[in-house]
């Protein structure tokens, strides 16, 4: 079946500090994977997208991602936390198809410390 | 571009009534998504259209739950009669090869 998992439902990091988020998935066939940001009372913005080639992707407000395909995984990375990074983070999977649907995850909710 | 709208951004109803929010989706995108978001289920796709056409509405939890796209610019999701627990936050997404665009999603809040 496919699925997103996102095992941290909260992180706490301190202002210039580095972050990692997980998100392992299963899917069928080649996925294409997105990070989708979402700040309090806002829609979901994409912060980036993998479809192929390089694996390591460069996306919006200074955050990396890596597709492991061994691993399953697509985790965000940035190097030095804001404050206004404080959102919650949602990973998805897809496929280019006759739908364009995406399985999200359930999110992991990121508080910034000052 | 002026990205996917929404209408309205809040709705505050009675139970009973019925409530009709309404989306815009970018020009040329042949995908469109319905969300509701709590704090308890999370983000739950409700139904997806592609060009035009219902693809997929196992999502939607009741009858009283209804959506229509009549053309590739407009869609309708509509709860009736609306309840309570039909309280949340509904999103309508368009996407062209995979990637969704969200709009700013409807607060729906029922007395």
């Amino acid at each position: 079946a496919q699925s997103v998992t996102q095992p941290d439902i909260h992180i706490t990091v301190s202002e210039g500090a580095s972050l990692e988020l997980r998100c392992n998935y299963s899917y069928g066939a080649t996925p294409y994977l997105f990070w989708y940001v979402q700040s309090p009372g806002q829609g979901l913005q994409l912060l980036l997208k993998y479809f192929s080639g390089d694996t390591l992707v460069q996306g919006i407000k200074g955050f990396e991602a890596e597709f492991k395909r061994s691993q399953s995984s697509f985790n965000l990375r940035k190097p030095s936390v804001h404050w206004s990074d404080a959102a919650e983070y949602f990973c998805a999977v897809g496929a280019v198809g006759a739908t364009n649907k995406l399985i999200f995850g359930t999110g992991t909710l990121l508080a910034v410390q000052p | 571009d002026a990205g996917v709208i929404q209408s309205p951004r809040h709705e505050v109803t009675e139970m009973g009534q019925e409530v009709t929010l309404r989306c815009k989706p970018i020009s040329g995108h042949n995908s469109l998504f319905w969300y509701r978001q709590t704090m308890m289920r999370g983000l739950e796709l409700l139904i997806y259209f592609n060009n035009n056409v219902p693809i997929d509405d196992s999502g939607m939890p009741e009858d009283r739950f209804s959506a229509k796209m009549p053309n590739a610019s407009f869609s309708t999701l509509k709860i009736q009669p609306s309840e309570p627990r039909d309280s949340a936050v509904y999103f309508c997404a368009s996407s062209f090869l995979a990637e969704q665009f969200f709009g700013p999603g409807t607060r729906l809040t029922v007395l």
